[in-house]
């Protein structure tokens, strides 16, 4: 069995800060890790995916996150925050088990961006 | 790019009633997924098709149940349907590369409300 925990269902942030959002994992096989975007009344949009290779991903909008296997974590960063980064954001994974495997989303965070 | 598609966007309900949510996977793609989300909620897996067959089930009610054809699109069918079924439904697909999965794309997701 797979799942994600988010810390935090809200984020606020200033416009030009950092934004972090944490996601913490737990697999019994090797993941996939995935992060989306939903803005109100959308559906959801894929930010970045992490599957085999470099642990660092990079994905649209200047996001980006870091696999640790170590600390079973895969948290979204960006060093700037945009207004239009206001969304709600899931981490999601599935198992690398080599055949069509649902995606299993995280409860979301909320991502506030203030001026 | 072309999309997933799903029709409609909205549909307004009464209890006991029946609908059909309808899913149009991107081209190519074979594997076809069907999430409910409820207000404030992270999307929950209901099921989901490969190759017209049932690949995975999710916490599907009996009441809701679910094909895909020949031309891969997909439809949700819901019987009976109570206060509780409302809620966006999102239809994603992907496709088969190797023995893996590429990510999930949403579609814009049908809002259905049960009054």
């Amino acid at each position: 069995a797979q799942s994600v925990t988010q810390l935090g269902s809200h984020v606020s942030v200033s416009e030009g800060a950092l934004v972090l959002l944490r996601c913490n994992y737990s697999s019994s096989v090797p993941p996939y890790l995935f992060w989306y975007v939903q803005y109100p009344n959308q559906g959801l949009q894929l930010l970045l995916k992490y599957t085999t290779g470099a642990t660092l991903v990079k994905g649209i909008n200047g996001f980006e996150a870091e696999f640790k296997k170590s600390e079973t974590s895969f948290h979204l960063t960006k060093p700037s925050a945009h207004m239009s980064d206001a969304a709600e954001y899931f981490c999601a994974v599935t198992l690398n088990t080599g055949t069509a495997s649902k995606l299993t989303f995280g409860t979301g965070t909320r991502l506030q961006v203030t001026l | 790019a072309a999309g997933v598609i799903q029709s409609p966007r909205h549909l307004i309900k009464e209890k006991r009633e029946t609908a059909t949510l309808k899913c149009y996977p991107i081209p190519r793609h074979d594997t076809v997924y069907w999430y409910q989300q409820g207000p404030g909620q992270d999307p929950q897996f209901l099921i989901s098709f490969y190759e017209k067959m049932q690949s995975d089930k999710g916490s599907i009610p009996d009441r809701f149940s679910a094909q895909q054809f020949s031309d891969y699109h997909s439809e949700l069918n819901m019987s009976s349907l109570e206060l509780g079924d409302s809620a966006l439904y999102f239809c994603a697909s992907s496709q088969r590369q190797g023995p893996y999965n590429s990510p999930l794309h949403f579609g814009n997701g049908t809002r259905l409300t049960v009054t």
